[in-house]
């Protein structure tokens, strides 16, 4: 089973509409989770972190945490063609002999057609 | 805003030659890491260090690999005898504390031919 698994895409949607995300990690001791977008050629940039279960809106964004299923996902709302990238699903264990250690899913690239 | 930088932005190099990346991290963060991107696959731990030592490492980080703090600003990625395999994007993050957001550099590309 893959530590951290995002649905496989591509992904494309709309201008304008809602663009769905998931991912699901496989450590119970996960404590904090992270989706960062990411352009061809460039770095992971954060988008949302999300450390308790329930939802986490900023903007456009809402982060969703189950912890219960280990499920976290994204939901862009209005997208638009700028959000057309990949996005990646982190997750943080940070306890024991991890000190923050990133795993990250394979990403999920995600097209908004005009 | 602060951020983190890195030097080169694209690094080429003969196999088994050394190289040494750098990064800044941003100047109060305490917890700085290195990741790799193979292109076309997933960002990759490669080691992270704290309190000048050292926290965890992958299995992909061996003895050919070496991280330092040279001095209180830069961090270090060196590979002592570089092979075809470690062409990829090294990424350097630096975070407050073990479980806040990991800001990323913008990557050095490293091609080794």
């Amino acid at each position: 089973q893959k530590e951290v698994e995002q649905n496989s895409g591509p992904l494309s949607v709309p201008e304008g509409a809602i663009a769905s995300l998931n991912c699901t990690y496989s450590d119970r001791g996960s404590q904090s989770f992270f989706w960062y977008r990411q352009y061809s050629g460039k770095s992971p940039e954060l988008i949302m972190s999300i450390y308790s279960n329930g939802d986490k809106e900023d903007g456009r964004f809402t982060a969703q945490l189950n912890k219960a299923s280990q499920y976290v996902s994204l939901l862009i709302r209005d997208s638009q063609p700028s959000d057309s990238a990949t996005y990646l699903c982190a997750v943080n264990r940070s306890g024991g002999t991890s000190y923050g250690k990133l795993t990250f899913g394979q990403g999920t690239i995600l097209t908004v057609h005009p | 805003e602060p951020e983190v930088t890195q030097t080169p932005s694209h690094q080429v190099t003969q196999m088994g030659q050394e190289v040494i990346l750098r990064c800044v991290p941003i100047s109060n963060h305490l917890y700085f890491y290195w990741y790799r991107q193979i292109l076309g696959q997933k960002v990759e731990f490669l080691v992270s260090f704290y309190n000048n030592e050292i926290s965890e490492k992958s299995e992909i980080f061996d003895d050919q690999f070496s991280v330092e703090r040279p001095d209180g600003s830069n961090f270090t990625l060196k590979i002592r005898s570089t092979k075809l395999e470690d062409s990829a994007m090294y990424f350097c993050a630096s975070q407050t504390s073990g479980i806040d957001t990991q800001y990323f550099g913008p990557g050095t590309r490293l091609t080794v031919l």
